[in-house]
């Protein structure tokens, strides 16, 4: 149990454009999502912390109209890069509470 | 706030030989602690986590972590690793009734045969 799965998995996109990526837990509900960014062979750093229902509370830093975050239901949240940039390249991971914090498998962006 | 510290970001051993990954805290007040593992191009998953009771918590793969509250540590031990230990390894707190995590830097765990 407390399986969360990410989509995609990898994407490319042109400076510019904006991306979409899903964050679901598969088998829980739960109330907290996190979405972090990893760059390589560093730790992961929180972005955005993700309430159901309610509006993302965001780490010092991170522009929100940049990371838009809907957490619309209780299995379902979405990251979306707008107008992305060669610099916003790099590894999201999700992570779902329930109790604990279970993690998505990550989606690597990298933008040309 | 509470921060994570792990000293060595790489860690070298040979196959079958024994390893410590260290892992010490700072925290005002009481912590949950927690170790994950992260493979190459894949998100973390949990390996093992002290909450309460016993402070020698084990995992099902062999590895262990003691936790030590006089010396703020939570080091991570197996006495004889395998190559497929390779991975990154992620020490990680929790403030009770909080659902934060705050990370380490992480140890690159890098065993050769």
């Amino acid at each position: 149990g407390a399986v969360v799965s990410q989509h995609p998995s990898w994407v490319i996109c042109k400076s510019g454009t904006s991306v979409k990526i899903e964050c679901r837990s598969l088998d829980f509900q739960a109330t907290t999502m996190f979405w972090y960014r990893q760059f390589p062979k560093q730790s992961l750093m929180l972005m955005a912390t993700s309430n159901e229902g309610s509006k993302a509370t965001y780490e010092q830093g991170v522009e929100k109209d940049k990371f838009l975050i809907n957490h619309a239901s209780l299995t379902l949240s979405t990251l979306t890069v707008t107008s992305a940039h060669p610099e916003d390249s790099s590894f999201y991971i999700c992570s779902a509470s329930k109790y604990e914090q279970y993690f998505g498998p990550g989606t690597r962006l990298t933008v040309t | 706030a509470q921060s994570v510290t792990q000293l060595d970001s790489q860690v070298p051993v040979f196959e079958e030989a024994p390893v410590e990954l260290r892992c010490n805290y700072s925290s005002s007040v009481s912590v949950y602690l927690f170790w994950y593992v992260q493979y190459p191009n894949q998100g973390l998953q949990l390996l093992l986590k002290y909450l309460s009771g016993s402070t020698l918590v084990e995992s099902i793969n062999g590895f262990e972590a003691e936790f030590n509250k006089s010396q703020t540590s939570f080091h991570l031990r197996k006495p004889s690793v395998h190559i497929s230990d390779t991975a990154e390894y992620f020490c990680a707190v929790r403030v009770s009734g909080y659902s934060t995590l705050t990370f380490g830097k992480g140890t690159m765990l890098l065993v050769s045969p």
